[in-house]
């Protein structure tokens, strides 16, 4: 079935780039997308990109897709303590479902 | 502009105690519905999906039960809460089923 895998953990210095990595298995898919978690409250969603893109950009935030790998990167330039939170990886197909595969979230920890 | 409010926002209740958590969406009509759970520390578990009045799809077994009484209304309800059922619950919505996802800030449940 489909599967979203991310790693678990990724810690950076406050002004570094961080670099959140995710793998999906669905070939089908039609967005992939990136949600926001702080403590203690819902998904923001932060940015998407349509499977028939590279690159997207916005503001601070750079979204590679390599769709022969299977592969979506996240990447937040100038890092700040406020960015700290669990990024979520997901994808959805329009195949007539209506699910959306999230996967486990990658934790950010901005080092002061 | 749309939006979505879950209520209440933490929730404590004795084992074998029933449930029932409100999720409303205002600015749209006709939205398909979600409601996820997170254990701590892990991502997310699709319960139950809606895509209309009385229309209920149940992604897993369990001591849950979902109702759509009203377009933009979802509840999510039990007869009888378990100890495993503690956890983090998430309602959102989507226009489409590919279509990005719309979360509320979450529902923390603990069973004592």
């Amino acid at each position: 079935g489909e599967d979203v895998e991310q790693s678990l953990f990724l810690s950076v210095r406050e002004g570094d780039s961080s670099v959140i990595n995710c793998t999906y298995t669905d070939s089908s898919s039609t967005y992939l997308y990136w949600y926001k978690q702080e403590p203690g409250a819902g998904l923001q969603l932060l940015t998407y990109i349509f499977s028939n893109m590279d690159m997207k950009q916005d503001q601070r935030l750079t979204v590679l897709l390599n769709k022969k790998d299977k592969h979506l990167s996240l990447r937040i330039a100038d890092t700040q303590t406020g960015d700290s939170a669990i990024y979520f990886c997901a994808e959805s197909a329009n195949t007539g479902g209506f699910k959306t595969i999230f996967g486990a979230g990658t934790r950010l920890f901005v080092k002061a | 502009s749309q939006t979505i409010h879950q209520w209440p926002a933490t929730l404590v209740q004795p084992v074998g105690s029933p449930l029932s958590l409100e999720c409303t969406v205002e600015g749209t009509s006709n939205p398909n519905l979600y409601w996820y759970r997170q254990a701590a520390g892990r991502g997310l578990q699709l319960l139950f999906y809606s895509v209309g009045i009385g229309q209920i799809s149940s992604e897993v077994p369990q001591n849950l039960s979902a109702s759509r009484p009203q377009d933009r209304q979802f509840i999510l309800s039990s007869k009888k809460l378990l100890l495993s059922d503690s956890g983090f619950y998430l309602c959102a919505w989507n226009q489409q089923g590919d279509q990005p996802q719309h979360f509320g800030d979450g529902t923390r449940l603990s069973i004592l």
